[in-house]
This record gives structure tokens, C-alpha cells and sequence, in this order.
């Protein structure tokens, strides 16, 4: 399968600081990206879809000005998490689903965040 | 909001078949059955998916009803490995965006 890689793997960062986590398709090209967000002990939440050269397209209850999205390349996607907070450490988890007509997605290792 | 119910939790004896059932009653004409899972603290990883034809793969087998309002997903021959939260989610394809229910811990034991 296709191989998605994350930076960093793991962050802790201070209240009120921004932090910038990548999501990189390392073997093929992606339009369309998603960034999904996991509390202990739950599933996965799906934050946004990330397009490649437009505007990212949020869930419901998903603040687009806190979760900054940018996917600048066709490998590429970032999510900044700005003005962090304790209640935003979570597990935060990217996908891509590698061209139209292929069903499965491949996710990314996650990258685990904690604020103090 | 997730259109598949799972148990939440299943043993299996290592080197026994693992049988995962999921509930799906609400499937439209258009949509697919996927199942991925999740081991401890890593991102999911894609398994299998159907329309209506049962299918196999290196991986697993997946039966769906004919009636396709169900679905098991089979582990043939589970290994401590295969311990993981099971997610079974249905899709139209479209968006390809996947809504995760809760999916099902499977425990398999020595």
C-alpha cells in the first residue's frame, strides 16, 4: 500500500503556542487529503478534507481558524493547531486517498500531541 | 454520524478463524462496506471492501448478507498481531470521506 509519513511523531508544546504538524504522500500524488483527530479511548473524528490548491472543507464544529490547513503541493499537507490549549491534546491523524476510483485510504502514523 | 453497529469488544483464540460481524441496515443501493483497523497508538490500516460479492484478499475474507443489510469480516487464522480496534464503515465513495463508529476491540489470546 501506499506509504504516508507524519511530522513529528510527537510534540508537547505550552499553552498558547501554535504547532504545525505535516502529512506527506510520499510515493504518489494526492488532491485530497484528511486530517482526523482521536481522543483516548475513542475513535477517530474526521476534522476536515484538505484540497490541494483550494480552501480546506471543515466538519461541522471544527474551527477553521483554529485548525489551520494548507496543502500547498500534491504531497503536501500541514495542519497548525494555533493558540493551543490543554483540551486540544489529542492524537492527530492524516489520510489520502491516493487517485478517484481507488477505495482504500492510507493513513498516516499520527502524530501525537500534548499541551501543557 | 456512523451507519454500522459492532460489539464493542470479541475474544479469539490465536490460531482460530476471527469472526467480526457488523450491522449495516440502512445501506443505500450505492454505497461500499469498508473495514480497517487500528493497533494500539498507530493509524488505521485498510483491510478489505465490498459491494454486495463476498471478497478475499491476502488479508482477510469479508461476507456480505445477501440482503447486505450485514457483514463478517473473517481473520482466518488470527495471531496476537491482529489485536487491534476493528472498524467496519459504509460509504457511497463519492467523497471518500469515512465516518469511524467505535468499532470492535478484538483481543486475541495465547
Amino acid at each position: 500500500g501506499a506509504v504516508v509519513s507524519q511530522h513529528p511523531s510527537w510534540v508537547i508544546c505550552k499553552s498558547g503556542t501554535s504547532v504545525k504538524i505535516e502529512c506527506r504522500s510520499l510515493d504518489f500524488q494526492a488532491t485530497t487529503m484528511f486530517w482526523y483527530r482521536q481522543f483516548p479511548k475513542q475513535s477517530l473524528m474526521l476534522m476536515a478534507t484538505s484540497n490541494e490548491g483550494s480552501k480546506a472543507t471543515y466538519e461541522q464544529g471544527v474551527e477553521k481558524d483554529k485548525f489551520l490547513i494548507n496543502h500547498a503541493s500534491l504531497t503536501l499537507s500541514t495542519l497548525t493547531v494555533t493558540s493551543a490549549h490543554p483540551e486540544d491534546s489529542s492524537f492527530y491523524i492524516c489520510s489520502v486517498r491516493p487517485v478517484a476510483g481507488v477505495h482504500e485510504q492510507y493513513f498516516g502514523p499520527g502524530t501525537r500531541l500534548t499541551v501543557t | 454520524d456512523a451507519k454500522t453497529t459492532q460489539p464493542p469488544s470479541m475474544d479469539c483464540a490465536e490460531g482460530r478463524a476471527a469472526n467480526l460481524p457488523c450491522n449495516h441496515s440502512t445501506i443505500s443501493g450505492n454505497e461500499y462496506v469498508y473495514w480497517y483497523r487500528q493497533i494500539h497508538s498507530q493509524g488505521p490500516q485498510y483491510i478489505i471492501h465490498g459491494l454486495k460479492n463476498n471478497e478475499t484478499n491476502e488479508m482477510a475474507s469479508l461476507i456480505i448478507t445477501e440482503d447486505r443489510k450485514s457483514s463478517t469480516l473473517i481473520l482466518p487464522h488470527a495471531t496476537l498481531r491482529d489485536t487491534a480496534v476493528y472498524y467496519c464503515i459504509v460509504d457511497g465513495g463519492a467523497t471518500n470521506k469515512l465516518i469511524f463508529g467505535t468499532g470492535t476491540l478484538l483481543a486475541v489470546q495465547p
